[in-house]
Protein backbone atom coordinates (compact mmCIF):
# COMPACT_ATOMS: atom_id res chain seq x y z
CA UNK A 1 0.00 0.00 0.00
CA UNK A 2 2.24 3.17 -1.12
CA UNK A 3 -0.56 5.71 0.27
CA UNK A 4 0.11 8.96 -1.70
CA UNK A 5 3.30 9.21 -4.44
CA UNK A 6 4.98 12.18 -5.94
CA UNK A 7 7.17 11.91 -9.29
CA UNK A 8 9.54 13.23 -8.76
CA UNK A 9 10.88 14.22 -5.63
CA UNK A 10 13.95 16.81 -7.11
CA UNK A 11 13.92 18.51 -10.21
CA UNK A 12 16.10 21.84 -11.60
CA UNK A 13 14.74 24.02 -14.32
CA UNK A 14 15.40 26.95 -16.45
CA UNK A 15 13.53 29.84 -17.03
CA UNK A 16 10.79 29.10 -19.10
CA UNK A 17 10.37 25.34 -19.45
CA UNK A 18 8.03 22.97 -18.66
CA UNK A 19 7.05 20.51 -16.65
CA UNK A 20 4.45 18.05 -14.76
CA UNK A 21 4.33 16.88 -11.52
CA UNK A 22 2.27 13.71 -11.06
CA UNK A 23 0.51 12.93 -7.79
CA UNK A 24 -0.53 9.59 -7.11
CA UNK A 25 -2.78 7.58 -4.76
CA UNK A 26 -3.96 4.18 -4.23
CA UNK A 27 -6.77 4.35 -1.74
CA UNK A 28 -9.60 5.43 -3.60
CA UNK A 29 -9.73 9.04 -2.52
CA UNK A 30 -12.14 11.42 -3.94
CA UNK A 31 -10.16 15.10 -3.04
CA UNK A 32 -6.89 15.76 -3.68
CA UNK A 33 -5.33 18.75 -3.50
CA UNK A 34 -1.21 20.55 -4.49
CA UNK A 35 0.45 22.74 -2.18
CA UNK A 36 3.68 24.63 -2.39
CA UNK A 37 5.75 25.04 0.86
CA UNK A 38 7.89 28.21 1.43
CA UNK A 39 9.62 29.32 4.28
CA UNK A 40 7.38 31.36 6.84
CA UNK A 41 4.32 30.88 4.40
CA UNK A 42 3.17 27.53 5.71
CA UNK A 43 1.76 25.35 3.31
CA UNK A 44 -0.71 27.54 0.18
CA UNK A 45 -2.92 25.73 -1.66
CA UNK A 46 -2.51 25.90 -5.63
CA UNK A 47 -5.86 23.87 -7.28
CA UNK A 48 -7.28 20.85 -5.38
CA UNK A 49 -10.05 18.84 -7.12
CA UNK A 50 -13.20 17.20 -5.35
CA UNK A 51 -13.55 14.52 -7.67
CA UNK A 52 -12.28 13.06 -11.43
CA UNK A 53 -12.43 15.12 -14.03
CA UNK A 54 -13.20 18.29 -11.41
CA UNK A 55 -10.71 21.17 -10.76
CA UNK A 56 -10.76 23.87 -8.87
CA UNK A 57 -8.36 27.13 -7.91
CA UNK A 58 -6.97 27.83 -4.56
CA UNK A 59 -4.93 30.39 -2.79
CA UNK A 60 -1.92 31.14 -5.41
CA UNK A 61 -3.06 29.29 -8.84
CA UNK A 62 -1.28 31.66 -10.95
CA UNK A 63 1.45 30.07 -12.93
CA UNK A 64 0.18 26.22 -13.02
CA UNK A 65 -2.47 24.30 -14.50
CA UNK A 66 -4.16 21.20 -13.02
CA UNK A 67 -5.72 17.84 -14.60
CA UNK A 68 -7.35 14.95 -13.16
CA UNK A 69 -8.43 12.39 -15.79
CA UNK A 70 -8.55 9.27 -13.73
CA UNK A 71 -9.51 8.93 -9.78
CA UNK A 72 -5.91 8.22 -8.60
CA UNK A 73 -3.81 10.66 -10.37
CA UNK A 74 -3.57 14.42 -10.07
CA UNK A 75 -1.42 16.41 -12.17
CA UNK A 76 0.34 19.55 -11.67
CA UNK A 77 1.86 21.47 -14.53
CA UNK A 78 4.21 24.26 -15.09
CA UNK A 79 3.87 25.62 -18.74
CA UNK A 80 6.74 28.26 -18.65
CA UNK A 81 8.50 27.86 -15.40
CA UNK A 82 9.63 31.24 -13.45
CA UNK A 83 11.90 31.73 -10.41
CA UNK A 84 9.22 32.59 -8.36
CA UNK A 85 8.36 28.67 -8.45
CA UNK A 86 11.08 27.46 -6.48
CA UNK A 87 9.60 25.72 -3.97
CA UNK A 88 8.63 22.58 -2.27
CA UNK A 89 5.01 21.25 -3.60
CA UNK A 90 3.20 18.39 -1.68
CA UNK A 91 0.23 16.53 -3.00
CA UNK A 92 -2.59 15.54 -0.50
CA UNK A 93 -5.84 13.43 -0.76
CA UNK A 94 -8.42 12.65 1.54
CA UNK A 95 -10.97 9.95 1.56
CA UNK A 96 -14.27 12.10 2.61
CA UNK A 97 -15.07 15.47 4.42
CA UNK A 98 -14.62 15.06 7.69
CA UNK A 99 -10.86 12.76 7.51
CA UNK A 100 -7.52 13.83 7.64
CA UNK A 101 -5.09 14.29 4.55
CA UNK A 102 -2.82 12.24 3.45
CA UNK A 103 0.68 13.77 2.10
CA UNK A 104 3.44 12.27 -0.01
CA UNK A 105 6.91 13.04 0.69
CA UNK A 106 7.04 16.40 -1.33
CA UNK A 107 8.99 17.45 -4.86
CA UNK A 108 11.74 19.82 -4.53
CA UNK A 109 11.70 22.27 -7.51
CA UNK A 110 14.48 24.82 -8.17
CA UNK A 111 14.09 27.20 -11.19
CA UNK A 112 17.37 28.87 -12.72
CA UNK B 1 -14.07 31.92 3.93
CA UNK B 2 -12.06 29.85 6.11
CA UNK B 3 -8.62 30.38 7.34
CA UNK B 4 -6.28 29.78 10.56
CA UNK B 5 -4.09 31.89 12.08
CA UNK B 6 -0.98 30.92 14.19
CA UNK B 7 0.02 33.53 16.96
CA UNK B 8 3.16 32.68 17.23
CA UNK B 9 5.59 31.90 14.44
CA UNK B 10 8.47 30.87 16.84
CA UNK B 11 8.47 29.18 20.36
CA UNK B 12 10.93 28.43 22.82
CA UNK B 13 10.47 26.26 25.82
CA UNK B 14 13.06 23.91 28.11
CA UNK B 15 13.07 20.60 28.34
CA UNK B 16 10.49 19.38 30.86
CA UNK B 17 8.26 22.80 30.95
CA UNK B 18 4.77 22.90 29.55
CA UNK B 19 4.13 23.53 25.60
CA UNK B 20 1.62 25.66 23.81
CA UNK B 21 0.71 26.41 20.50
CA UNK B 22 -1.96 28.76 19.64
CA UNK B 23 -3.88 28.62 16.99
CA UNK B 24 -7.23 30.40 15.84
CA UNK B 25 -9.79 29.39 13.33
CA UNK B 26 -12.49 31.19 11.27
CA UNK B 27 -14.86 29.09 9.57
CA UNK B 28 -18.28 29.40 7.48
CA UNK B 29 -19.28 25.71 8.77
CA UNK B 30 -19.02 23.84 11.34
CA UNK B 31 -15.05 22.71 10.85
CA UNK B 32 -12.54 19.74 11.10
CA UNK B 33 -9.46 21.07 12.70
CA UNK B 34 -6.29 19.52 12.50
CA UNK B 35 -2.64 19.58 13.76
CA UNK B 36 0.45 18.19 11.95
CA UNK B 37 3.93 18.21 12.42
CA UNK B 38 6.90 18.88 10.55
CA UNK B 39 10.35 17.49 11.24
CA UNK B 40 13.68 19.49 9.32
CA UNK B 41 13.51 18.00 5.43
CA UNK B 42 10.53 15.28 6.12
CA UNK B 43 7.03 15.39 5.64
CA UNK B 44 4.23 16.12 7.23
CA UNK B 45 2.63 13.62 10.33
CA UNK B 46 -0.86 14.02 11.81
CA UNK B 47 -1.02 14.62 15.37
CA UNK B 48 -4.11 14.99 16.12
CA UNK B 49 -8.06 15.74 14.52
CA UNK B 50 -11.27 17.63 15.60
CA UNK B 51 -13.94 16.19 13.96
CA UNK B 52 -17.09 17.74 15.57
CA UNK B 53 -16.63 14.82 18.64
CA UNK B 54 -15.13 15.54 22.07
CA UNK B 55 -13.76 19.00 21.98
CA UNK B 56 -10.70 17.90 24.14
CA UNK B 57 -8.75 15.73 21.18
CA UNK B 58 -5.59 13.41 21.97
CA UNK B 59 -3.07 12.62 19.75
CA UNK B 60 0.44 10.95 19.42
CA UNK B 61 3.81 11.99 21.57
CA UNK B 62 1.10 13.34 24.78
CA UNK B 63 -0.30 16.23 22.42
CA UNK B 64 -3.39 17.41 22.87
CA UNK B 65 -5.87 20.50 21.90
CA UNK B 66 -9.28 21.51 23.04
CA UNK B 67 -11.57 22.98 20.53
CA UNK B 68 -13.24 26.63 21.50
CA UNK B 69 -15.94 27.47 19.38
CA UNK B 70 -16.80 30.27 21.81
CA UNK B 71 -13.00 31.32 21.15
CA UNK B 72 -12.81 30.20 17.91
CA UNK B 73 -9.59 28.49 19.03
CA UNK B 74 -7.79 25.51 18.69
CA UNK B 75 -4.55 25.41 21.05
CA UNK B 76 -1.93 22.51 21.12
CA UNK B 77 -0.70 21.99 24.29
CA UNK B 78 1.74 19.77 26.03
CA UNK B 79 2.73 19.11 29.24
CA UNK B 80 6.73 18.37 28.95
CA UNK B 81 8.87 19.36 26.37
CA UNK B 82 10.75 16.57 24.81
CA UNK B 83 13.99 17.70 22.64
CA UNK B 84 12.35 15.47 20.04
CA UNK B 85 9.51 17.87 19.22
CA UNK B 86 12.02 20.68 18.04
CA UNK B 87 9.96 20.93 14.95
CA UNK B 88 7.65 23.03 12.99
CA UNK B 89 3.78 22.89 13.52
CA UNK B 90 0.69 23.41 11.43
CA UNK B 91 -2.86 23.88 12.25
CA UNK B 92 -5.16 23.54 9.22
CA UNK B 93 -9.06 24.08 8.93
CA UNK B 94 -11.56 22.61 6.76
CA UNK B 95 -14.98 23.05 6.44
CA UNK B 96 -17.59 20.36 6.85
CA UNK B 97 -19.50 21.70 4.12
CA UNK B 98 -18.76 24.94 1.76
CA UNK B 99 -16.12 24.48 -0.35
CA UNK B 100 -13.79 21.56 0.67
CA UNK B 101 -10.42 23.45 0.88
CA UNK B 102 -8.35 21.87 3.35
CA UNK B 103 -5.92 25.58 5.01
CA UNK B 104 -3.24 25.72 6.41
CA UNK B 105 -1.64 28.42 8.95
CA UNK B 106 1.77 29.53 8.30
CA UNK B 107 3.09 27.49 11.05
CA UNK B 108 5.03 27.79 14.45
CA UNK B 109 8.69 26.87 14.85
CA UNK B 110 8.91 24.67 18.35
CA UNK B 111 12.65 25.26 19.45
CA UNK B 112 13.17 23.17 22.63
CA UNK B 113 16.45 24.43 24.89
CA UNK B 114 18.58 21.44 27.18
Amino acid sequence: NAGVTQTPKFRVLKTGQSMTLLCAQDMNHEYMYWYRQDPGMGLRLIHYSVGEGTTAKGEVPDGYNVSRLKKQNFLLGLESAAPSQTSVYFCASIRRENTEAFFGQGTRLTVV
Amino acid sequence: AQSVTQLDSHVSVSEGTPVLLRCNYSSSYSPSLFWYVQHPNKGLQLLLKYTSAATLVKGINGFEAEFKKSETSFHLTKPSAHMSDAAEYFCVVRDLRGTYKYIFGTGTRLKVLA
